[in-house]
């Protein structure tokens, strides 16, 4: 089954602990991306990935780093996680030579940081 | 600052009725537009698109129209059943920094009453 998948689905850690949520896809996409959804604010984007060891920032990148090493994982990095990054993340991905605008999303992780 | 704006977070509607979703953005440079959406705990999925080329695409029950003098995009559902009770979220997108970006709105939660 094709699929976008995202560990843990849900976290609450505190401030200051390190933590990485894990994102995969098994479709071979180029294009990997890690959105933030808030109330009010709608999606937003914290950096993306054109292809392996490609990653640019996004709307909202402060506070996180990423990696791109193999083509399938793309997971998003909180250092220093501190209370406003407490939020719903997704990690999506699409093929570029097929449909870049059309991205297929993961389930979310649930983060919360007190 | 939002380029994507929905201003309507809710929308009730009763089943077989219409179902009309707004979607205003702000940057000219928008070439194509997307809605996806969003059941809870899930992703969202990519429903249906346009290129601005268009005026309006139809897939079965959903049909997206552009407006691009008035930077307007809507959605209309017909006939709405109660499975279409979701949040939706507009999606607009141009090529920059080397990629297909999705820019998203705040999204409306869409309720169709049986």
């Amino acid at each position: 089954e094709a699929q976008v998948t995202q560990n843990p689905r849900y976290l609450i850690t505190v401030t200051g602990k390190k933590l990485t949520v894990t994102c995969s896809q098994n479709m071979n996409h180029e294009y990997m991306s890690w959105y933030r959804q808030d109330p009010g604010l709608g999606l937003r984007q914290i950096y993306y990935s054109m292809n392996v060891e490609v990653t640019d920032k996004g709307d909202v990148p402060e506070g996180y780093k990423v990696s791109r090493k193999e083509k399938r994982n793309f997971p998003l990095i909180l250092e220093s996680p501190s209370p406003n990054q407490t939020s719903l993340y997704f990690c999506a991905s699409s093929s570029i030579r097929i449909s870049a605008y059309e991205q297929y999303f993961g389930p979310g992780t649930r983060l919360t940081v007190t | 600052d939002q380029q994507v704006k929905q201003n309507s977070p809710s929308l009730s509607v009763q089943e077989g009725r219409i179902s009309i979703l707004n979607c205003d953005y702000t940057n000219s440079m928008f070439d194509y537009f997307l809605w996806y959406k969003k059941y809870p705990a899930e992703g969202p999925t990519f429903l249906i698109s346009i290129s601005s080329i268009k005026d309006k695409n139809e897939d079965g029950r959903f049909t997206v129209f552009l407006n691009k003098s008035a930077k307007h995009l809507s959605l209309h559902i017909v006939p709405s059943q109660p499975g279409d009770s979701a949040v939706y979220f507009c999606a607009a997108s141009f090529f920059h920094g080397g990629a297909n970006n999705l820019f998203f709105g705040t999204g409306t939660r869409l309720t169709v009453i049986p």
